[in-house]
């Protein structure tokens, strides 16, 4: 059980280029988050889903796309870097039975825009 | 106005002392709260749901007060290992929002 996973680790990218960050879970979790996180400052949601064919956007959704094609999967999608989205990125996952219900987070993708 | 707000410390601590944490959130519709901890450059890492009855694990104790709208975490006999940020974090239906979190250093 792997839990989260996320890839790459790190990541350099140059203005207007594009990527894609992936993530993964293996707890069959209907709910899926991605978050990034600045200096000095907590998470802040970019984009939510909270189940197959379903997502929404967070606080701070701009310059992101997110698609949740299967339960296992949520990937995210920088169309045209710029150098405010360098930050780290967390994605994590949790079952939607309860509102108590807690996330599980991935390890982080370091992401940083020249 | 923000979400929610901590107190970003630090907090330098000896071992053994006792410490607590504030954190107070805006929406007063919040259904769910909880504390996290994050050590430096890792993923955040639940430390216990917050409940209005109030609720302890070992030396950690949480209280949330809907009224005032503000949650607590108290740490008893603080360990070197307690070291760490600490994140409060509201759920707002599907929407989490975390503090920009507390900073603990504890001292031998």
């Amino acid at each position: 059980n792997a839990g989260v996973t996320q890839t790459p680790k790190f990541q350099v990218l140059k203005t207007g280029q594009s990527m894609t960050l992936q993530c993964a879970q293996d707890m069959n979790h209907e709910y899926m988050s991605w978050y990034r996180q600045d200096p000095g400052m907590g998470l802040r949601l970019i984009h939510y889903s909270v189940g197959a064919g379903i997502t929404d956007q967070g606080e701070v959704p701009n310059g992101y796309n997110v698609s949740r094609s299967t339960t296992e999967d949520f990937p995210l999608r920088l169309l045209s870097a710029a150098p405010s989205q360098t930050s780290v990125y967390f994605c994590a996952s949790r079952r939607t039975s309860g509102a108590q219900e807690t996330q599980y987070f991935g390890p982080g993708t370091r992401l940083l825009v020249l | 106005r923000k979400e929610v707000e901590q107190d970003p410390g630090p907090f330098n601590v000896p071992e053994g002392a006792t410490v607590a944490f504030n954190c107070t959130y805006s929406n007063s519709a919040s259904q769910s709260f909880f504390w996290y901890r994050q050590d430096c450059r890792k993923e955040p890492k639940l430390l216990m749901s917050v409940y209005s009855s109030g609720n302890e694990d070992g030396r950690f104790t949480a209280q949330l007060n809907r009224a005032s709208q503000y949650i607590s975490l108290l740490i008893r006999d603080s360990k070197l290992s307690d070291s760490a940020t600490y994140l409060c974090v509201v759920n707002n239906f599907n929407k989490f929002y975390f503090g920009s979190g507390t900073k603990l250093n504890v001292k031998p």
